[in-house]
This record gives C-alpha cells, structure tokens and sequence, in this order.
C-alpha cells in the first residue's frame, strides 16, 4: 500500500523568506500523481500544485514551486517570498492514477510571521 | 462558476443516531469523493462514486454508505454513530474524463457526536 510521509509537524517563517516543507512517499508505481494542497485555517482545501510523475520538469506555480526527486521518492514544497496569507496547514498527497483516491500526509503546520 | 458545495456546515448528533450529509460537486464534474479528516490529521479516503455506482472505497466499515444523484450530487449516510466518528467531513469533485485527477474539494460538515 501506498504512504505518505511528512516529517516536519510544525514550521514557522518570516514575512518574505522561503521555506521548503519536506514528503517522502512509498510505492512501487511508475506512473502516478502527486499534489501539494493547502488548508488554512477556515478550512476550505485549496491545490497548490501538482506534479506528474512522468514528467521530469518540476512544477511551479508563482511562487510555489516542488522539488521532485522520483528515484528517492521525495516530492518537496518550496514557498518563496512568504505571506502571511501562506499561514495554514499543508498536506502532501498521492494518487495511484487518475480518478482514484488520494493518500494523504499528516501535514505540516506553517506559520508566516511579519 | 461555483465551487464544491456541502450542507450543512456543522452537525450534532448523539450516539447511535444517524446522519446525511450533502455535497454538490463543480460545474462539469461527475465524480464525488468523500473524506473523513480527524482533528490534526490528514484526510482519509471514505469512497467515490461516478455515474451513480460507487466505485472505489477506502477501509472504512458497511456504517458508512452513500448515493450519487442523476445531476452528480452525492450523499453519505453514516448509521450508528460513535464517538470516533466526530470529524470533518470533505466531499471532492473531479472529472471523469480520461487525464482529469485533480479533485477539489467543498468547505466541509463538521460532524460532533456527543
């Protein structure tokens, strides 16, 4: 079975500065998807970013961006010029293929301070 | 466009009662997911359904069941509650189209068993 790994429960950050948040994920697919979603405190769940395993460009959306390393199984999140907007909990996810389930991490809790 | 939508925001049921929950996915979507998320966890896959069959499902016990309209909205029943069923709940659309993974997700029920 397919898990999900986040590492770093908690992690605080300036106004500004840039913050990786870390996801390591087990699965002996070649094929599948990865997504980074955000939760903030209101609770809504809004994707961030995703990434297609088959391809090896990492993804990158304004100033989000992923490091991922497919061989070790690492799939990263890298949030430039922090906001205090940025503030919310962040969950690392997996999908074996299109239109399954998603697997989730535990998440991690950034906070964005001025 | 409006988003996922779910009713009703907040719940209080006692033990052993049951609950309906509601969820009407975005505009051009016909696949539902649900998650249970327990409070400072990731979310965990309940089921999805498409075309009004449920399709896959998550390790979660026969309590649990739900429906999928003919206009895509869907439905999960929860019989015989307990205490360990407190939790949000988050209902996630996506397409059915081949290449479409990305779900996204409703507000949530908050669901309290007392």
């Amino acid at each position: 079975a397919q898990t999900v790994t986040q590492s770093q429960p908690e992690m605080s950050v300036q106004e500004a500065e840039t913050v990786t948040l870390s996801c390591t994920y087990d699965t002996s697919e070649s094929n599948y998807y990865l997504f980074w979603y955000k939760q903030p405190p209101s609770r809504q769940m809004i994707l961030v970013i995703r990434q297609e395993a088959y391809k090896q460009q990492n993804a990158t959306e304004n100033r989000f961006s992923v490091n991922f390393q497919k061989a070790a199984k690492s799939f990263s999140l890298k949030i430039s010029d922090s906001q205090l907007g940025d503030t919310a909990m962040y969950f690392c996810a997996f999908m074996k293929q299109a239109g399954t389930a998603l697997i989730f991490g535990k998440g991690t809790t950034l906070s964005v301070s001025s | 466009d409006a988003g996922v939508t779910q009713s009703p925001t907040h719940l209080i049921k006692t033990r052993g009662q049951q609950v309906t929950l509601r969820c009407s996915p975005k505009s051009g979507h016909d696949t539902v997911s649900w998650y249970q998320q327990a409070l400072g966890q990731g979310p965990q896959f309940i089921f999805q359904y498409y075309e009004e069959e449920e399709r896959q499902r998550g390790n979660f016990p026969d309590r649990f069941s739900g429906h999928q309209f003919p206009n895509y909205s869907s439905e999960l029943n929860v019989n015989a509650l307990l205490l360990g069923d407190s939790a949000l709940y988050l209902c996630a659309s996506s397409s059915g189209l081949a290449d479409e993974e990305t779900q996204y997700f409703g507000p949530g029920t908050r669901l309290t068993v007392l």
